[in-house]
């Protein structure tokens, strides 16, 4: 599978506890983006990496959430003493970055979701 | 400020109807994408079109066109002869600036269609 693969599909948790997704990118891509979908809603922005760097962290909801992507490659999502408003759908997508600029291959490739329910 | 509006919560049609899906933007950027995407029972986001702002002419692949009129700033999606496997949500985005995908989403439009 070639896709963008992110894990657990499904976490429940209880109020309080921490939890943290993974994220593995499409090999050759190196922008990662993570975005949060409520329910009825559609996705929203929450950070981005090229490569190990986060480049914009400003649309995390709260100081409770950080990201992470150490190498460059997979990232990782973690949101400490989770709250019920935090039950969601969390997306990881990926692009290559073009530097020649407009490019149908910078399209983002979305992974299937990982989904969070806080009791 | 919602920077992008879908106004139709839910459709529904019959097999063979064609069904346009409403899309408005907002943006004070000069250089943005337009996107639409799909959202199937299965969860999965699938890409079907992006413009950028410099190009507004109109596009048709196979049973999908896209009508994109930046004096009303809207961007309209057309499903002809529907299919049920059409059956999904769709969103409209907007991605300001050229580069940077930090895109901004609409609510979502739930397109049903019946056999």
């Amino acid at each position: 599978d070639t896709g963008v693969s992110q894990d657990p599909r499904h976490k429940i948790t209880k109020r309080g506890q921490n939890v943290t997704f993974r994220c593995d990118p499409i090999s050759e891509h190196n922008r990662l983006y993570w975005y949060r979908q409520t329910l009825g809603q559609g996705p929203e922005f929450l950070t981005y990496f090229q490569n190990e760097a986060q480049l914009e962290k400003s649309r995390l909801l709260s100081d409770r959430f950080s990201a992470e992507r150490p190498k460059g490659s997979f990232s990782t999502l973690e949101i400490q003493r989770t709250e019920q408003g935090d039950s969601a759908m969390y997306l990881c997508a990926s692009n290559p970055r073009d530097s020649k600029g407009d490019s149908g291959a910078n399209v983002l490739t979305f992974g299937a979701g990982s989904r969070l329910t806080v009791l | 400020a919602q920077k992008v509006t879908q106004a139709q919560t839910e459709i529904s049609v019959v097999e063979k109807e064609d069904v346009t899906l409403d899309c408005v933007y907002e943006t004070r950027d000069t250089t943005y994408y337009l996107f639409w995407y799909k959202q199937p029972p299965s969860g999965e986001l699938v890409f079907l079109i992006r413009r950028n702002s410099f190009d507004e002419q109109n596009e048709i692949s196979g049973r999908y066109s896209w009508n994109f009129q930046k004096s009303t700033s809207s961007f309209n999606f057309t499903i002809t002869a529907s299919q049920v496997v059409d059956s999904a949500v769709y969103f409209c985005a907007l991605s300001e600036g050229f580069g940077d995908y930090k895109l901004s989403f609409g609510a979502g439009t739930t397109v049903t269609v019946r056999a």
